[in-house]
């Protein structure tokens, strides 16, 4: 499971509140990313981190912030969510040997 | 017009047979190519990757690619019940993806005991 934990796995919440998405990954890797997946769109890129401090954008960035301050931790808010933002986001790392990416768990997040 | 495609199914085929899946892309920019399953409420799990045109295989699974026609594709030998997955194709320019990698739908398998 190339050492990805997700948390939570599953949130409810309302629509205007924030919601952080915590990944976090045991084999400090440099690059980490955060994707989305919806039925009829598959998995879209929302941002990535190519090193601690250093993010930038996706294909679907709007509405997320991203935040590493340590190699291990790779944090994506929702600073205001909305009923568009329901999804399954999933945390990805880039291997090294291979040199593709894995996967997490997933995080279920409804928002009403 | 999106910069994968790929069919969404389902797929249903019997247990033995030979399963092929495909995926076309319209940028030839992209140069590594891997193939996801994906189990439902499961993470994606890498079954391949490759970088250069031609077959790759990997047990009963091969992949091939043709940067000519922009296309790839997955085979399933001795498909098994187990294998009834959703497929998902992906593409990056640069190696591991760096700047993220461009999926496909996704194609759901369904293998027929």
């Amino acid at each position: 499971d190339a050492g990805i934990t997700q948390s939570p796995r599953h949130k409810v919440t309302e629509t205007g509140t924030p919601v952080t998405l915590r990944c976090h990954q045991t084999e400090n890797h440099r690059y980490m990313y955060w994707y989305r997946q919806d039925p009829g769109h598959g998995l879209r890129l929302i941002h990535y981190s190519y090193g601690v401090k250093d993010t930038d954008k996706g294909e679907v960035s709007d509405g997320y912030s991203v935040s590493r301050s340590k190699t291990e931790d790779f944090l994506l808010t929702l600073e205001s969510a909305t009923s568009s933002q329901t999804s399954v986001y999933f945390c990805a790392i880039r291997g090294t040997a291979e040199e593709t990416q894995y996967f997490g768990p997933g995080t279920r997040l409804l928002v009403l | 017009q999106k910069e994968v495609e790929q069919d969404p199914g389902p797929l249903s085929v019997p247990e033995g047979a030979i399963v092929s899946l495909n995926c076309t892309y319209s940028n030839s920019a992209f140069q590594y190519f891997m193939w996801y399953r994906q189990y439902s409420r499961k993470g994606p799990e890498l079954l391949m990757y490759t970088y250069s045109s031609g077959n790759k295989e990997d047990g009963r699974f091969t992949a091939q690619v043709d940067k000519s026609s922009k296309y790839i594709s997955l085979f399933i030998r001795d498909s098994q019940p187990s294998d009834s997955a959703t497929y998902l194709c992906a593409v990056s320019r640069s190696g591991g993806g760096a700047d993220g990698l461009t999926f496909g739908k996704g194609t759901h398998l369904i293998i027929q005991p």
